[in-house]
């Protein structure tokens, strides 16, 4: 079984500080985990993944995540936010790379807010 | 631009109402899915096609069905429309169906069942 848990519903950081959203996971075997990005009123958008090569992996838009086995973690951050950030995030898991993707799991969200 | 289209944006029906989201992608993907999202509750999977002429269930089928109409396009149905259905619903595609692959979304339909 696989689970993902998004350990902030909101966070709200001030435009130019650095965004950390934290994502923890469950899971027997070496997963394949993603981060991906939803602004108002559209779809979701891939930010980043990790498929078992570099732990630290580097996204779109300045984003960057590190996989900590010991830690079942995959936290989410970026050293200097910007207004555009403004947005949801999650956090998705998959036990097996090979397997279909309808064994995705998603997390609940994570909502971003960028004070000026 | 290439990706994925949906329509409509935004519905609204009354209870026991029948009605199709329809959905086309251009990137000649093989893979499609359809899933819910509520509030807190991330993104659920209701049914999805591998390629074309397949379809299976997901994590939450019922009061769904799907139809795979050809490469590009992929349906949902709602037969008989509940205020539980009340949501926004995704389609999605890929180049394949495994999990390594990124998944390319539309921009959504809400729909709301009164």
């Amino acid at each position: 079984a696989q689970s993902v848990t998004q350990l902030d519903s909101h966070v709200s950081v001030s435009e130019g500080t650095p965004v950390l959203l934290r994502c923890n996971y469950s899971s027997s075997y070496s997963p394949s985990l993603f981060w991906y990005v939803q602004h108002p009123n559209k779809g979701l958008q891939l930010l980043l993944k990790y498929t078992s090569a570099a732990t630290l992996v580097k996204g779109i838009n300045g984003f960057e995540a590190e996989f900590k086995k010991s830690e079942t973690s995959f936290h989410l951050t970026k050293p200097s936010a910007h207004m555009s950030d403004a947005a949801e995030y999650f956090c998705v898991v998959i036990l097996d790379r090979e397997s279909s993707a309808r064994q995705l799991t998603f997390g609940s969200g994570t909502q971003l807010t960028v004070l000026p | 631009n290439a990706g994925v289209t949906q329509t409509p944006k935004f519905q609204v029906l009354k209870t026991g109402q029948s009605m199709t989201l329809q959905c086309a992608q251009d990137m000649n993907h093989n893979s499609m899915y359809w899933y819910r999202q509520d509030p807190g509750m991330g993104l659920r999977l209701i049914y999805y096609s591998a390629s074309e002429g397949t379809t299976d269930k997901g994590e939450v089928p019922n009061g769904y069905n799907v139809s795979r109409l050809n490469k590009r396009e992929f349906s949902l149905r709602l037969e008989s429309a509940a205020p539980s259905q009340t949501s926004v619903y995704f389609c999605a595609s890929s180049f394949r169906d495994r999990s390594n692959q990124p998944q390319h979304f539309g921009d959504g339909t809400r729909l709301s069942i009164l």
